[in-house]
């Protein structure tokens, strides 16, 4: 079964600012199956990337998906208030089934 | 657009069923996964079924006590889990996921959680 770490545990930045949250995979994922969500408190996850890569429909290019092998980024350019919320990363399309990293929480400072 | 039923509250040792009712896509295109989450922790993948073929996965340390199930004439899919204990205790979410065939992939629309809460 795949782990993925997910660092750092929390990142503290301000609004306009640019963040990288990164999902290591335990073993190397040659399929990309790699997708980002979005947590904020309260609600339920919001799919943001699937494929390592490709945006969810609605998704501001503001949220970018990158990565292969065993590394993924999930990068945020120009922090708008509304993005501080927790992100998790997963692998899927696997058996057995694909697990969530822990989850990044991005902190507005 | 997924509707999940009301908060539980359950005894150890007993079952609980939730409900996930889908509208305005074909329920059989797309499979329904379940994740839960523990109070203030992260997400964890139960399981997935497939509507169209009935195929399901599920997470090795649920196997044995869930149970995925679908209603394809009411568009309805159930998560029933058994032999419950404390910490059950989650928020119990149903997702649509992209697949409907062999295996659970991303999920893309999500109901709003169903509270399980397990306590004697």
């Amino acid at each position: 079964e795949v782990v993925l770490t997910q660092s750092p545990g929390t990142l503290s930045l301000s609004p306009g600012q640019r963040a990288t949250l990164s999902c290591r995979a335990s073993q190397t994922i040659g399929t990309n199956f790699i997708a980002w969500y979005q947590q904020k408190v309260g609600q339920a996850p919001r799919l943001l990337i699937h494929g390592a890569s490709s945006r969810a429909t609605g998704i501001p290019d503001r949220f970018r998906g990158s990565g292969s092998g065993t590394d993924f980024t999930l990068t945020i350019t120009r922090l708008e208030p509304d993005d501080f919320a927790v992100y998790y990363c997963q692998h899927y399309g696997t058996s057995p089934p694909g697990t969530f990293g822990r989850g990044t929480k991005l902190d507005l400072k | 657009h997924l509707v999940q039923s009301g908060a539980e509250v359950k005894e150890p040792g007993a079952s609980v069923k939730v409900s996930c009712m889908a509208s305005g896509y074909t329920f059989t295109s797309y499979g329904i996964g379940w994740v839960r989450q523990a109070p203030g922790q992260g997400l964890e993948w139960m399981g997935w079924i497939s509507p169209y073929n009935g195929n399901t996965n599920y997470a090795q340390r649920l196997q044995g006590r869930v149970i995925l199930t679908t209603d394809r004439s009411t568009s309805t899919a159930y998560m029933e889990l058994r032999n419950l204990r404390s910490d059950d205790t989650a928020m119990y979410y149903c997702a649509r996921d992209i697949s409907s065939g062999l295996f659970s992939y991303y999920m893309d629309v999500w109901g709003a959680g169903t509270t399980v809460t397990v306590s004697s």
